[in-house]
């Protein structure tokens, strides 16, 4: 079945340094969705990219889909305490309702 | 602004027996879904349901596992005969559209279940 990996699987920086997850996809994607999960809580969602090579900014977070739509990254400028979490991507192939998770980052922000 | 709510927020049961997690999804939302996450790992998709009848399960979903939409409101996953390999946050989530037509879901803030 369909494998969505993330690497790194954790990621400590200091307040300030940039932060950046690879999620990487057994098969082609329709769509890929970002989510962010505070420890102890709930996965929230971010953003969704649907288009080959497309690329979206929110503030200090940049969203990239890869131009085979296999694989996706996001990247944190600047991360801040608040940016704690772990971060998620989540695929769907085919005509399915299924959302596929990725295996996570966890990251760790130090002051 | 709106929520999916889900309750018990933690129920513990002994081997073998049923348990019934509850859920009301967001109002306006057709698509309703199960997820579970064993602890420190990833969100697993368990099943999703729309117009009153399961559109897609996943292998974890055997027929231990059943799902229910009793009323307007209220969206509910039974284990039949728990496991202790069935611990886990119990997550369910909604969306107007299906995943598939690039809807977000949203999710409540979960179950955790703890098996003994």
């Amino acid at each position: 079945g369909q494998q969505v990996m993330q690497i790194p699987q954790y990621q400590h920086v200091q307040e300030g340094e940039d932060f950046t997850t690879y999620c990487n996809s057994s098969t082609t994607l329709s769509n890929i969705q970002w989510y962010k999960q505070r420890p102890g809580g709930h996965p929230v969602f971010l953003i969704q990219l649907v288009k080959s090579g497309e690329v979206k900014k929110q503030k200090r977070l940049t969203f990239q889909f890869g131009e085979a739509k296999k694989n996706s990254s996001l990247h944190i400028t600047a991360t801040q305490t608040t940016d704690v979490g772990t971060y998620f991507c989540a695929g769907r192939t085919g005509g399915g309702n299924k959302l596929t998770f990725g295996t996570g980052t966890q990251l760790k922000v130090e002051l | 602004e709106p929520e999916v709510t889900q309750t018990p927020s933690h129920q513990v049961t002994q081997m073998g027996q049923e348990v019934i997690l509850r859920c009301v999804p967001i109002s306006n939302h057709l698509y309703f879904y199960w997820y579970r996450q064993i602890l420190g790992q990833k969100v697993e998709f368990l099943v999703s349901f729309y117009n009153n009848e399961i559109s897609e399960k996943s292998e974890i979903f055997d027929d231990q596992f059943s799902v229910e939409r009793p009323d307007g409101s209220n969206f509910t996953l039974k284990i039949r005969s728990t496991k202790l390999e069935d611990s886990a946050m119990y997550f369910c989530a909604s969306s107007v559209v299906s995943s598939g037509q690039n809807s977000p879901l949203h999710f409540g803030n979960g179950t955790r279940l703890t098996v003994t």
